[in-house]
């Protein structure tokens, strides 16, 4: 299958700064990545739907500019979380989608603001 | 939009057996039917997908079959191996860029 990596895999931050998060599709170009947020134990829970050169589609209760989503090329989307806080602690997840309907994952990562 | 429910939320089962989760969505739109494989800490994992056209998939041990006018699909394990321990997820979409929905996960543990 095709492979999507996600870096960091790992962050720890003080309250109030910003992380980067980026998503790379690695051996195909992705049209759409999407970005997951998950809880232990939980679901996924899409945040929001990015298309290559055009404005991220967030879902309802996720405030764009707390998770800014940039889709700059085909083969990198970044989520950046700013202004950090305890309660944005969490697991989150790219993927990304080519021709295909199949999304293919990325490892994740997990975030922990202190 | 489209809702889709998945069932048991956990299940066990003894090596060898086999394990079957089912799920219901309420678009009758979507047309693509994916299976993922999640373990504790890691992405999901592709496993098997259906379209809409098909009504039943296998690959080896894994099945899934759909029944449109019911709106239900459902992932079938048969022989079951503890390394078959995860959650496993099923998810929902229309054709074109819509998002996936997924179910809320069933907690497979294989007992050997």
């Amino acid at each position: 299958g095709a492979v999507v990596s996600q870096h960091p895999s790992r962050v720890i931050c003080k309250s109030g700064t910003s992380v980067k998060i980026e998503c790379r599709s690695l051996d195909f170009q992705a049209t759409t990545m999407f970005w997951y947020r998950q809880f232990p134990k939980k679901s996924l829970m899409l945040m929001a739907t990015s298309n290559e050169g055009s404005k991220a589609t967030y879902e309802q209760g996720v405030e764009k500019d707390k998770f800014l989503i940039n889709h700059a090329s085909l083969t990198l989307s970044t989520l950046t979380v700013t202004s950090a806080h305890p309660e944005d602690s969490s697991f989150y997840i790219c993927s990304a989608r080519g021709r295909s309907e199949t999304q293919y994952f990325g490892p994740g990562t997990r975030l922990l603001v202190l | 939009g489209e809702n889709v429910e998945q069932h048991p939320s956990t299940l066990s089962v003894q090596e060898g057996d086999s394990a079957v989760i089912k799920c219901t969505y309420s678009d009758s739109a979507s047309n693509y039917f994916p299976w993922y494989k999640q373990e504790l800490g890691k992405r999901p994992q592709l496993i098997i997908d259906i379209r809409s056209n098909v009504g039943e998939k296998k690959d080896q041990r894994i099945a899934v079959t759909l029944n449109k006018t019911a709106k239900h699909f459902s992932l079938h394990i048969t022989e079951t191996q503890p390394e078959d321990s995860a959650v496993y997820f099923c998810a929902a979409s229309r054709a074109g860029n819509t998002p996936l929905v997924f179910g809320k996960g069933t907690r497979l543990s294989v007992i050997a």
